[in-house]
């Protein structure tokens, strides 16, 4: 059981927008401890995706934005392209644990 | 920074699991990064297993905590994780990971894995 929550699923058409939450609570998200994200296609080792909430690396769309709000945060995908079929896992610290703990995942379906 | 694992890739049980990450792109040294290793059980989310720090210090799951034991060899820019009784659940893909908690600009409350090696599978099995 991850203590950040992630949906297990979310699909959206084509040039859609998308939302993934990872619900976490006052020991990690909510301490507050920054949340990083990440991409996983089929078969590869996870891409970081947003680093600090909402920052990307260089070479990631600008489609691609995050939020943090309390003891939760957003990813959100917009102008839904086939490409972007993947798993999302969210990051962030926990001081209960005094480990990094990630998100269960979410897959995103492009319909 | 470009990382590969590599080790055996079958274990038997109650044996211990050993992993190599070797760390190429120059960055090993300066101190930008910690070296992590994350697991994946087939069809299964990630698992944080631990960072290594350049001062050697250590920070490990507490899940599994007991069992392992992360170290570095700065002279061949390498680090590596041990695994000890393993069993069936320790099969999984082992990933080796630099992370940092800060960008050019900006120091971060939390830290993230920028690069990661491929990846290798681990099976548990007699």
């Amino acid at each position: 059981q991850s203590v950040l929550t992630q949906p297990p699923s979310v699909s959206g058409a084509p040039g859609q927008r998308v939302t993934v939450s990872c619900t976490g609570s006052s020991s990690n998200i909510g301490a507050p401890y920054d949340v990083h994200w990440y991409q996983q296609l089929p078969g590869t080792a996870p891409k970081l995706l947003l680093y600090g909430n909402n920052n990307r690396p260089s070479g990631v769309p600008d489609r691609f934005s995050g939020s943090k709000s309390g003891t939760s945060a957003s990813l959100a995908i917009s102008g839904l392209r086939a490409e972007d079929e993947a798993d999302y896992y969210c990051q962030s610290y926990d001081t209960t644990l005094s480990a990094s703990v990630f998100g269960g995942g979410t897959k995103l379906t492009v319909l | 920074v470009q990382l590969q694992e590599s080790g055996p890739g079958l274990v038997k049980p109650s044996q211990t699991l050993s992993l190599i990450c070797t760390v190429s792109g120059g960055s090993f040294n300066i101190g930008l990064y910690h070296w992590t290793w994350i697991r994946q059980p087939a069809g299964k989310g990630l698992e944080w297993i631990g960072h290594i720090y350049a001062s050697g210090s250590t920070n490990y799951n507490s899940s599994l905590k007991s069992r392992v034991t992360m170290s570095l060899d700065t002279s061949k820019q390498q680090f590596s994780l041990k695994v000890t009784s393993v069993t069936a659940a320790d099969t999984a893909v082992y990933y080796c990971a630099g992370t940092r908690d800060c960008s050019s600009t900006t120091c971060y409350t939390s830290s993230w894995s920028d690069s990661w090696g491929q990846g290798i599978l681990v099976t548990v099995s007699s």
